[in-house]
C-alpha cells in the first residue's frame, strides 16, 4: 500500500493569495492524481500525471495548475485564490500493477475567505 | 462515457445488523471496480477491488462485494456492522479503455445506531 502525504491538512486564506498544496508519495508510483471534493459530494478529477513532465487536465475544469518535476512530488497551485475554490483537495497515486489501484492521501481542506 | 450510480444517499443500520450498499455502473469494456471508505475529514481508504477472476471479492474490515456483469452491479456487503463502520462509502469504476482513470459514484453515507 502507498504512503502518500499532503500538506497542509487545513488552510484558511484570504482572497487573492497564491497557494500551493503539496502532495508526495514514497512508493515510486508513476501515476498521480488530484481530485476536488465538496462536502458530502463525489470526487471530481481535476488533474493527473502519468510520469515526470507529464500533466493533463481532468474531467472537471479547474483554475489550478500542477507540475511533475520529480516522480514523488505533485504540487497543485492556485495563483489567486477565490471563495469558489473552497473545497477539499485529495491527492492519489497508483502503479501499473493491480489495475492501477489508486491510493489516497488524507486531503487538504481549503477555505478561502 | 463511464458512470457510477449509488442509489442510496443515506442508510441507517443498527449495530450488529447486516449492511448492503448498492452500486451500478456503466462502462463499455471490462471494468475495474473499487469500493472506498471515507471517514469525516479524511482521505479515501481502499476496501476492496475487482478486476478479474472470482466475482465475489473479499476486502478489509469484513467487507465483501459481488460483481454481477449481467446487472452491471458491484454491491458491497457486511454481515454484522460495527459502530466504527459509520462513514461515507464510494464505489468507483475504471479500466484500460479509460486510461485507468476512475469515475466515482456520489457516495452513500452510513449511520450506525447503537
Amino acid at each position: 500500500e502507498a504512503d502518500i502525504y499532503q500538506t497542509p491538512r487545513y488552510l484558511v486564506i484570504g482572497t487573492g493569495k497564491k497557494i500551493t498544496l503539496e502532495c508526495s508519495q514514497t512508493m515510486g508510483h508513476d501515476k498521480m492524481y488530484w481530485y476536488q471534493q465538496d462536502p458530502g459530494m463525489e470526487l471530481h478529477l481535476i488533474h493527473y500525471s502519468y510520469g515526470v513532465n507529464s500533466t493533463e487536465k481532468g474531467d472537471l475544469s479547474s483554475e489550478s495548475t500542477v507540475s511533475r518535476i520529480r516522480t514523488e512530488h505533485f504540487p497543485l497551485t492556485l495563483e489567486s485564490a477565490r471563495p469558489s475554490h473552497t473545497s477539499q483537495y485529495l491527492c492519489a497515486s497508483s502503479d501499473r500493477a493491480g489495475a492501477d489501484t489508486q491510493y489516497f492521501g488524507p486531503g487538504t481542506r481549503l477555505t478561502v475567505l | 462515457a463511464q458512470s457510477v450510480t449509488q442509489p442510496d444517499i443515506h442508510i441507517t443500520v443498527s449495530e450488529g445488523a447486516s449492511l448492503e450498499l448498492r452500486c451500478n455502473y456503466s462502462y463499455g469494456a471490462t471494468p475495474y471496480l473499487f469500493w472506498y471508505v471515507q471517514s469525516p475529514g479524511q482521505g479515501l481508504q481502499l476496501l476492496l477491488k475487482y478486476f478479474s477472476g472470482d466475482t465475489l471479492v473479499q476486502g478489509i474490515k469484513g467487507f465483501e462485494a459481488e460483481f454481477k456483469r449481467s446487472q452491471s452491479s458491484f454491491n458491497l456487503r457486511k454481515p454484522s456492522v460495527h459502530w466504527s463502520d459509520a462513514a461515507e462509502y464510494f464505489c468507483a469504476v475504471g479500466g484500460e479503455a479509460a486510461g485507468n482513470k476512475l469515475t466515482f459514484g456520489g457516495g452513500t453515507r452510513v449511520l450506525v445506531k447503537p
